[in-house]
């Protein structure tokens, strides 16, 4: 059983819903990550919190939009997506730097 | 960009050993992780090596790491159909203070009875 929680499992939405992902881990992580999953491709990073603050977007269509409330809670708000956004979008946490990401199972997203 | 390389399938009989291969590219990455993912789950951190390391093993799980030529491999002792999964390789993102991990394209090891 994974430690990262990520809801829903499974989302379908249409082009112009606003829908969100969360994402909680209560391991004490001040590291928490956003990637992105296409099928039969490795996962690709989109966000990178630190301490509750945005560190790193990889240049990120501002149609995702990350929010870390607090420390344990990681969102990731959606709007206006478009068919080439369906994959499997994974959250992560870490004690920071190099240490080992821990990962949740991912929600898979389809976009209509 | 910086790229880890995989292999993309690997077929064993079940009972055998799997060694799975990735070459890296960025030396100065500290860990150098093994992540597994079944079909439709998230990752599963495998098993982690610190670049001052040349071996560690953990119950059936053996990394090898050799800094000079930048490669890791996984061997699997005893291989078991409950290992059929999609083995990433990953290092941390090179880019210049970025916590997020580079992976490889995944090995798909296969098993056969």
């Amino acid at each position: 059983d994974t430690e990262v929680t990520q809801t829903p499992k499974h989302l379908v939405m249409g082009m112009t819903n606003k829908k969100s992902l969360k994402c909680e881990q209560h391991m004490g992580h001040r590291a928490m990550y956003w990637y992105k999953q296409k099928a039969k491709k490795p996962p690709e990073l989109m966000f990178v919190y630190s301490y509750e603050k945005l560190s790193i977007n990889e240049s990120v269509p501002s149609r995702f939009s990350p929010e870390c409330p607090n420390s344990s809670l990681l969102n990731l708000h959606l709007h206006a997506l478009q068919p080439e956004d369906s994959a499997l979008y994974l959250c992560a946490s870490s004690l920071g730097g190099e240490v080992p990401q821990h990962f949740g199972d991912g929600t898979r997203l389809s976009i209509l | 960009g910086e790229d880890v390389e995989q292999s993309l399938f690997l077929s064993v009989r079940e009972g055998d050993s799997s060694v799975i291969n990735c070459t890296y590219t960025d030396s100065s990455s500290t860990y150098l992780y093994w992540y597994k993912q079944e079909p439709g789950a998230g990752l599963q951190l495998l098993t982690y090596i610190f670049s001052n390391m040349d071996m560690k093993q953990d119950q059936r799980l053996t990394v090898l790491l050799n800094k000079k030529d930048k490669h890791l491999s996984l061997r699997i002792a005893d291989t078991q159909t409950g290992d059929s999964a999609i083995y990433f390789c990953a290092e941390r993102d090179p880019g210049g203070g970025a916590d997020g991990l580079t992976f490889g394209k995944g090995t798909h090891l296969i098993i056969q009875p």
